[in-house]
């Protein structure tokens, strides 16, 4: 079935350091890839996404591009703040088979983020 | 444009009781999502509804989780009899559906916290 991967956390990083989250899946067909984010006392946010391969998608500052040949999809930001402190999941998803519906949300298990001053 | 709503935000109740939730998505929304998301893990996906009909429900633990969709609008979701391994945040979440394509994005309910004691 389809999987999802992230890299083991929590990640602690000083202010304007440099950010990658990695995130690996595993899913047939060609799924829509994309990052949430859960800030302290937040519901999920859409951070960014994807739909297809080499397709990079960005928002404040973070960005991630679509991988199909290494099946990934690694969050990255140039210089994190305070203010990123938060949950990131990966996630995919796929047409269910018919094309009738897009489906679930298949989601890897999330990357505590604390950005120290 | 107003967001997923959901309430309770917060219950606790005992094991054996049952309880109640519910959730009124975007207007205009086709598609419904509940998730559970246990305490540091990804969310997972319940039950999905495309209008008022049941597109997904295999990971509903049926003997004890109901949900429906009145009208394809509002939903509820319902545990009788609770476990203490049903605590956890109960997220649900709205899209579009077909009609937004590969891009479909499912925006997400702050989420409702249960404890079971």
């Amino acid at each position: 079935g389809d999987s999802v991967t992230q890299m083991e956390g929590p990640v602690t990083l000083s202010e304007e350091a440099f950010l990658t989250i990695n995130c690996t899946y595993t899913a047939t067909g060609y799924p829509s890839l994309f990052w949430y984010v859960q800030y302290p006392g937040e519901g999920l946010q859409l951070l960014l996404k994807a739909t297809k391969a080499d397709d990079k998608g960005s928002n404040k500052g973070f960005e991630a591009t679509y991988r199909k040949e290494t099946t990934s999809f690694h969050l990255e930001k140039g210089s994190v703040q305070v203010s990123d402190s938060a949950v990131y999941f990966c996630a995919l998803r796929r047409l269910y088979a018919g094309g009738t519906s897009y489906g679930k949300l298949t989601f890897g298990q999330g990357t505590i983020l604390t950005v120290h001053p | 444009e107003a967001g997923v709503a959901q309430s309770p935000r917060y219950k606790i109740i005992e094991k054996r009781q049952s309880v109640a939730f519910w959730c009124n998505p975007i207007s205009g929304h086709a598609t419904l999502y509940w998730y559970q998301q246990i305490l540091g893990q990804g969310p997972k996906l319940l039950i999905q509804f495309q209008n008022n009909g049941v597109v997904d429900d295999s990971q509903l633990p049926k003997d004890r989780f109901s949900a429906e969709r009145l009208k394809g609008v509002d939903s509820t979701l319902k545990i009788q009899p609770a476990k203490l391994e049903d605590s956890a945040v109960y997220l649900c979440a709205s899209s579009l559906g077909l009609a937004g394509g590969r891009a479909d994005t499912q925006y997400f309910g702050p989420g409702t916290r249960l404890t079971v004691l």
